[in-house]
């Protein structure tokens, strides 16, 4: 039980257009979504936290409006980078968590490269 | 402020050798305490977590970890290191309730010698 996938694992794009990552519990509904980035050899950086039906929180120095985060349900959140940059690239790692616990389970991770 | 501090940034060790990663928290109340390992180009699995109760707790593949609230430490522990142990360990802290945000700290990267 408790898997969270994301999609897609990787992807690649060009300066300038936006992509969208997909975080979905599969087996639980989560209540709360979390959105970390990571460079590499680095540690993990919550970006975001999201509840369902409700506006995202963003943590301090994290556009907001180049980072949209929706949670539209209790099984998917999607993280959407606008207008990306090379800077942007990094490896990006959701994790849900239901009302019940107080563990996060992570997804597997989206490898975002921007040309 | 919450913090969580991992002193060692690499660590080799042979295999079969004991193994201990330090982990050391800032938090104003009880906290609950993670481990957790990636392997590159992966997301995080958890070996282990501490939320209260015994502080000696045991975790996946063979891992431990003490919760010593005078040190303010949760050190993860293997008595014998296999080849495949080889990835980076996070050591993070949670408030709990709320939103339990998690605070990772810098993580100690593994090598393990054949």
């Amino acid at each position: 039980g408790a898997v969270v996938s994301q999609h897609p694992s990787w992807v690649i794009c060009k300066s300038g257009t936006s992509v969208k990552i997909e975080c979905r519990s599969l087996d639980f509904q989560a209540t709360t979504m979390f959105w970390y980035r990571q460079f590499p050899k680095q540690s993990l950086m919550l970006m975001a936290t999201s509840n369902e039906g409700s506006k995202a929180t963003y943590e301090q120095g994290v556009e907001k409006d180049k980072f949209l985060i929706n949670h539209a349900s209790l099984t998917l959140s999607t993280l959407t980078v606008t207008s990306a940059h090379p800077e942007d690239s990094s490896f990006y790692i959701c994790s849900a968590r239901d009302g019940g616990h107080n563990e996060q389970f992570f997804g597997p991770g989206t490898r975002l490269t921007v040309l | 402020a919450q913090s969580v501090t991992q002193p060692d940034i690499h660590i080799t060790v042979s295999e079969g050798a004991s193994l201990e990663l330090r982990c050391n928290y800032s938090y104003g109340a009880t906290p609950y305490l993670f481990w957790y390992v990636q392997s590159p180009g992966q997301g995080l699995q958890l070996l282990l977590k501490y939320f209260s109760g015994d502080t000696l707790v045991q975790g996946i593949k063979g891992f431990e970890a003490e919760f010593k609230r005078s040190q303010s430490s949760f050190n993860l522990r293997k008595p014998s290191v296999h080849w495949s142990d080889a990835a980076e360990y996070f050591c993070a802290v949670s408030g709990g309730g709320g939103y339990n945000k998690l605070i990772f700290g810098a993580g100690t990267r593994l090598a393990v010698h054949p």
